[in-house]
């Protein structure tokens, strides 16, 4: 496609469950970033996909949080027993490289009740 | 670890105003970018600056990378309506961009 897509747009999800959330990248992007953000606040970084090397799982805040990619195109971010500090908004972007603009997906707002 | 400052962190103007937002960084950088969020929305990019002391131009925007490399600026000139959201500086590249805390910006009619 054109942009950066993800899926669901919205989840409400019940405190304890676990969520799967979508990215599909523009084609051809061989890097693939997920980030999260809060109301109001910037942007905090979570994992990074370059082409086949190991990802960089650096920003994972707990091992409750887990992200694949398949090749160079679909990522998805999964929370397990999701809490209330998980709401925010999750969003995707890609890039032809490290010294590219990033283009963003417009994002996954998760709310955890 | 690297800490990226920006200022001020809110600004109302009125329409017609200058605006300037300005990214701190604690150490040296390799290049910056700036993206702007407009509310609700997503960040989206604006310019990438590389070389000490660069000056780039975007109609009414104008970014510039500091001689050392630690710092930058977006200017805004004449502000519009159309101005209102967040602009965020992003320092990289090592393998991914950290975000500054962001701008935003407000216009009055």
């Amino acid at each position: 496609g054109a942009g950066v897509s993800q899926s669901p747009s919205n989840k409400v999800t019940e405190k304890g469950k676990d969520v799967e959330l979508r990215c599909d990248p523009i084609s051809g992007h061989t890097a693939l970033y997920w980030y999260r953000q809060r109301l109001g606040q910037g942007l905090e970084f979570l994992i990074y996909f370059q082409g086949n090397s190991a990802p960089d799982k650096s920003g994972l805040p707990s091992d409750r949080f887990s992200a694949e990619r398949t090749g160079e195109s679909v990522s998805t971010l999964t929370i397990q027993r999701t809490q209330q500090e998980d709401s925010a908004v999750y969003l995707c972007a890609s890039s032809l490289g490290v010294a590219a603009g990033y283009t963003f997906g417009s994002g996954t707002r998760l709310t955890v009740v | 670890g690297q800490q990226v400052m920006q200022i001020p962190q809110y600004q109302h103007v009125q329409e017609g105003e200058d605006f300037t937002t300005y990214c701190n960084s604690s150490t040296t950088l390799s290049n910056i970018q700036w993206y702007k969020q407009r509310p609700g929305g997503h960040p989206v990019f604006l310019i990438q600056l590389v070389k000490s002391g660069e000056v780039k131009k975007q109609k009414r925007l104008t970014f510039q990378f500091g001689e050392a490399k630690k710092n930058s600026s977006l200017h805004i000139t004449a502000t519009q309506t159309t101005d209102v959201g967040t602009y965020f500086c992003a320092l990289g590249p090592t393998d991914k961009l950290i975000f500054g805390t962001g701008t935003r910006l407000q216009v009055f009619p």
